[in-house]
């Protein structure tokens, strides 16, 4: 069946402007999670959604960043007033069952561009 | 504050033989490990995951190992093949995290594995 799918796979946008990332999971799966990846580094957790609630934002590196979810559906992930360090791998995974001790299936990833 | 680390930012094997991977952590509330494999321009695949009420466990030609006291683990690939070669990241749950375990995943820095044919 169909894998996790992420759009758009590169993103380059100006410095100061609001870009918004895609992520469709498999169809299915009540948990849906994002994270990202810098140059060089481990993936690092952004939020958690629990169908559409977001139980965890922790992540959030600051409130230029904010994600919905429209049921267990799709997710954006939307970052504002972009910044030169927002540069990186946006990674998206979903999971079949909410909790820990289950595998997340990753999509391939937005890579965001910020000049 | 790296609560996961891979020393090792790569490592080079001959096919056929035995590639090790090692992870340590510091959190001693993770309890579920997990090992996921990256190739270029694509996400993460997971690959085997251990819970800490073991200390093996194997699948194939991959086993991991965990070693609670020394909060250490590591990926046995034997015998290695070229299309192993790609990153290899580390990751750690905690799985009674705020009463309600919902899979956040820490992950390490990645070890660039190159198996030469």
């Amino acid at each position: 069946g169909a894998g996790v799918s992420q759009s758009p796979s590169n993103k380059v946008t100006e410095k100061g402007k609001d870009v918004e990332l895609r992520c469709d999971p498999i169809s299915g799966h009540t948990a849906l999670y994002w994270y990202r990846q810098r140059l060089g580094q481990g993936l690092e957790f952004l939020i958690y959604f629990q169908g559409n609630s977001a139980p965890d934002k922790s992540g959030l590196p600051s409130d230029r960043f904010s994600a919905e979810r429209t049921g267990e559906s799709v997710s954006t992930l939307t970052i504002q007033r972009t910044q030169q360090e927002d540069s990186a791998v946006y990674l998206c995974a979903s999971s079949p069952y909410s909790g820990a001790g289950y595998e997340q299936y990753f999509g391939p990833g937005t890579r965001l561009t910020v000049t | 504050d790296q609560q996961v680390k891979q020393n090792s930012p790569s490592l080079s094997v001959q096919e056929g033989r035995i590639s090790i991977l090692n992870c340590d952590y510091t959190n001693s509330m993770f309890d579920y490990f997990l090992w996921y494999k990256k190739y270029p321009a694509e996400g993460p695949t997971f690959l085997i995951s251990i819970s800490s009420i073991k200390d093996k466990n194997e699948d194939g030609r991959f086993t991991v190992f965990l070693n609670k006291s020394a909060k250490h683990l590591s990926l046995h690939i034997v015998p290695s093949q070229p299309g192993d070669s790609a990153v290899y990241f580390c990751a750690a749950s905690d799985t009674n995290a705020g009463g309600t375990s919902y899979g956040k995943l820490t992950f390490g820095q990645g070890t660039i594995l190159t198996v030469h044919p």
